[in-house]
Order: structure tokens, then sequence, then C-alpha cells
């Protein structure tokens, strides 16, 4: 079975640029959870979905925000790029959103 | 709030040297969960283990083994006999009852030479 699938996996914006970012869950995932990881740092909790719904959401400014379509891949979209946005994205599936969260590899965004 | 501490940034080890990550937590929930996560250069989070708050038990699996101490607070991640392949950053996870934020300590880089 495929694992956590992540586009694309490298991308350089522009400040105040718009971006997408997209995660395939593990098959039978109902839930996907997005984190950013700031270099040097541990990832921080951006949101999660479980069955289109929005679950939970970190301390993020409104610039960020996701969706989770109907075949529970989801969307993280960033507004208005700041250079601190520049950081690793990383994606996790799990079965319910309380167990096991399987992580993709990551979309590294640069902003410029 | 939560919060993780891995007060190791660094550890350098040579191959086959045991070597302990420290993991300390705080948590005003009675119930939740512990993680460890090896990231590799790759940049992939890779799942070790998950602990319940009510489960105290030492676990063992190969080299890898975990020590939860409720009264300290502790969590911590021992692999025995160490190799080049276990050099990455191990990162210590800690979420509520929901389950649905982790929350990272700032993670310990370790290498293994040969």
């Amino acid at each position: 079975d495929a694992g956590v699938t992540q586009s694309p996996t490298h991308l350089i914006k522009t400040r105040g640029q718009h971006v997408t970012l997209r995660c395939s869950p593990i098959s039978g995932h109902k839930s996907v959870s997005w984190y950013q990881q700031v270099l040097g740092q541990g990832p921080q909790f951006i949101f999660q979905y479980y069955e289109k719904e929005e679950r939970g959401r970190g301390n993020f400014p409104d610039r960020f925000s996701a969706r989770q379509f109907p075949n529970y891949s989801s969307e993280l979209n960033v507004n208005a790029l700041l250079l601190g946005d520049s950081a690793l994205y990383l994606c996790a599936s799990s079965l319910f959103g309380d167990t096991e969260a399987f992580f993709g590899q990551g979309t590294r965004l640069t902003v410029v | 709030a939560q919060k993780v501490t891995q007060a190791q940034t660094e550890i350098s080890v040579v191959e086959k040297e045991d070597v302990t990550l420290d993991c300390v937590y705080e948590t005003r929930d009675t119930t939740y969960y512990l993680f460890w996560y090896k990231q590799p250069p790759s940049g992939e989070l890779v799942f070790l283990i998950r602990r319940n708050s009510f489960d105290e038990q030492n676990e063992i699996s190969g080299r890898y083994s975990w020590n939860f101490q409720k009264s300290t607070s502790s969590f911590n991640f021992t692999i025995t006999a160490s190799q080049v392949v276990d050099s990455a950053v191990y990162f210590c996870a800690l979420t509520g009852y929901s389950g649905y934020a982790l929350n990272f300590g700032k993670g310990t880089s370790l290498l293994v030479t040969p």
C-alpha cells in the first residue's frame, strides 16, 4: 500500500504569493493533519481534518487554510506568503484522528 | 498547556555504543499519549512508538527500548548497539485525550559514526 504522498516535494515562491500544498492519505485513513516544521525545530500543528470537517486548529494566522475532499485527500493553502513561512510542511494521516499518525515526506517551501 | 522538552540537542556516539535520548513532558491531562518519531535526512517522520498514560510498562522492540515513568514525567528512548543507520533527528511528542494535535519537542540529533 502507498504511504502518505505529498506534492510538490519542493516549491519556491515570492513574498505575497499564494501556495497550495496537496496530500493524499493512506488508503482507508479518514483523518489528515498538517504540520509546519521550521529548520531546527519540531513540527508545529496547523490543522486536523476528519471526515471532511476541521477538528482542530493550531496557533496560525488566518492566511493558513485547509480543506479535505470526499476522497479524504487534503489541501493546505497559504495566502500572502511571508519569508517566515519558509519551512517543511508535513502531512500526516491516521485512521480516526486519534491513533498513530503516519507522515508523508513533506513539501519544502522556500519564500524569497 | 502541553510541553515536551528534549534537553539534548545533539548526541554523537561511535557505532555499537548504547545511547539514551531523554524526553520530559508537561500536561494537565490525565489521559494522554506519548510518541517517538525518527526523522532521517529525507525529511519523512517515521513512527516508532505510541504509549498511553495508563501503560507504564517498558517496551522493547529489537534494539529499541522505551522507559516511561509518570513519577518523573519522562519517556526516554534507548538504542542498544547503535548503528550508522540510526543517525537521524529523533522527536518525542505528546497529545491529549482528543489525540488530534501532536506537540513535539525540538528534537535530538543523533550522529552514529563508524
